[in-house]
């Protein structure tokens, strides 16, 4: 089965500071793999993917990620953090073998507080 | 383009009551639906997804159930609400594909009393 971890709760980033948020991933097959965003009693917003190619993926609001083959990690990073990235980020993966490929399956998110 | 539409918003219903919760999709043909619950503010539970009218995979045990009457529409349904059936419900739909995203409706808020 397919799983996706995030690791952390809660991220805390000073604004203007570049922000992490970690993803790792576990499937069978090949991932396709993707984050959103939630802001309060929103559904949510897709930011990026990564299906194959570069493992550079820029998405919306000037977010990027990296996927790592080898750490099966996709994390979203931003260059300079902003008030308003602060909200709810998660990750999904989706695969195309296995039990459960092609549908999502989600973490169970990091909430992004920037502080300014 | 296409759109997602999830009604109501927000519904409070008591204990025992029944419940219907509705999602269409405008603009496009033959989506994969998808019903998930988010319990206080966190991690996504799916639910139910849907590959065609009329076929409805359930991926937990609940007191839920959910029709596909139309191609581009996605009931949520229960005869009887329990307490524990409080939160938030999203739509999702995609095409058809893993290498695909979802994308969500607004949501409802869902309080049982």
């Amino acid at each position: 089965a397919q799983s996706v971890a995030q690791p952390e709760d809660q991220v805390n980033v000073a604004e203007g500071n570049p922000l992490t948020v970690k993803c790792t991933y576990s499937v069978s097959g090949n991932p396709y793999l993707f984050w959103y965003v939630q802001y309060p009693n929103r559904g949510l917003q897709f930011l990026l993917k990564y299906i194959t190619g570069d493992n550079l993926v820029k998405g919306s609001y000037g977010f990027e990620a990296e996927f790592n083959k080898s750490q099966t990690s996709f994390h979203l990073k931003k260059p300079s953090a902003l008030v308003s990235d602060s909200a709810l980020y998660f990750c999904a993966v989706s695969s195309d073998s296995g039990a459960g490929s092609y549908q999502l399956t989600f973490g169970k998110g990091t909430k992004l507080s920037v502080i300014p | 383009s296409q759109t997602i539409h999830q009604w109501p918003a927000t519904l409070v219903q008591p204990v025992g009551s029944p419940l219907s919760l509705e999602c269409t999709v405008e603009g496009t043909s033959n989506p994969n639906l998808y019903w998930y619950r988010q319990a206080a503010g966190r991690g996504l539970q799916l639910l139910f997804y849907s590959v065609g009218i009329g076929q409805i995979s359930s991926e937990v045990p609940q007191n839920l159930s959910a029709s596909r009457p139309q191609d581009r529409q996605f009931i949520l349904s229960s005869k009887k609400l329990l307490l524990s059936d409080s939160g938030f419900y999203l739509c999702a739909w995609s095409v058809t594909g893993g290498w695909t995203e979802a994308f969500f409706g607004q949501g409802t808020r869902l309080t049982v009393v």
